[in-house]
């Protein structure tokens, strides 16, 4: 069965530094993976997702995350944070037995110093 | 264009009454799922409905169960309702069944409370 580790619960960065949220998955095959993002009050939002191809992608506000096969990991990044970018990011998986439900990982809790 | 909307915003019931939750999804949109966000338990995946037909389901009991209208509008109601039923219900739509290439756009959820 797939899943997904992200092991960071809560992360605190100052804003204008560097980002990474790892994300570990567990699955058989080649994966399909999925950054989420979790503001307050609202619902999940895309930020980028992994198929095949180009192992670096690139998503919306900035972001990017590079797929490591052998690592098994799917690190989301961002150069330099905004205070806007306080949210919960959540790492998915899908493709396990052609299904393409994902399952989601328990959250990354970002806090943005000023 | 207009993105999910889910009513009621917030919910409170007591323990052994059913609570209904409506989804209307992205004008155009045919595929409407549930998730079930709980500190616990995370994100997990209630169903998929397209079409009017249950496509998906994941591992959660008989007391969830949902609908999808004509005009893709759709409910999901819980019976019997338990205090681990207390969680924030995510409905996500998208053109086409959950695949590759069809993007889940999420609604702001509906938070329920049992007391």
């Amino acid at each position: 069965a797939q899943s997904v580790t992200q092991p960071d619960i809560h992360i605190t960065v100052s804003e204008g530094a560097s980002l990474e949220l790892r994300c570990n998955y567990s699955y058989g095959a080649t994966p399909y993976l999925f950054w989420y993002v979790q503001s307050p009050g609202q619902g999940l939002q895309l930020l980028l997702k992994y198929f095949s191809g180009d192992t670096l992608v690139q998503g919306i506000k900035g972001f990017e995350a590079e797929f490591k096969r052998s690592q098994s990991s799917f690190n989301l990044r961002k150069p330099s944070v905004h205070w806007s970018d306080a949210a919960e990011y959540f790492c998915a998986v899908g493709g396990s037995g052609g299904s393409y439900i994902p399952t989601f990982g328990r959250g990354t809790s970002l806090i943005v110093h000023p | 264009k207009a993105g999910v909307t889910q009513t009621p915003r917030y919910l409170i019931k007591t323990r052994g009454q059913q609570v209904t939750l409506s989804c209307s999804p992205i004008s155009g949109h045919r595929s409407v799922s549930w998730y079930q966000q709980t500190p616990g338990q995370g994100l997990q995946f209630l169903f998929e409905y397209f079409s009017e037909t249950q496509r998906n389901k994941g591992n959660f009991p008989g007391r969830f169960s949902g609908r999808q209208f004509s005009n893709s509008r759709s409910e999901m109601n819980v019976s019997t309702l338990e205090l681990g039923d207390s969680a924030l219900y995510l409905c996500a739509s998208s053109f086409g069944l959950i695949l590759r290439d069809n993007e889940q756009f999420f609604g702001p959820g509906t938070r329920l409370t049992v007391l």
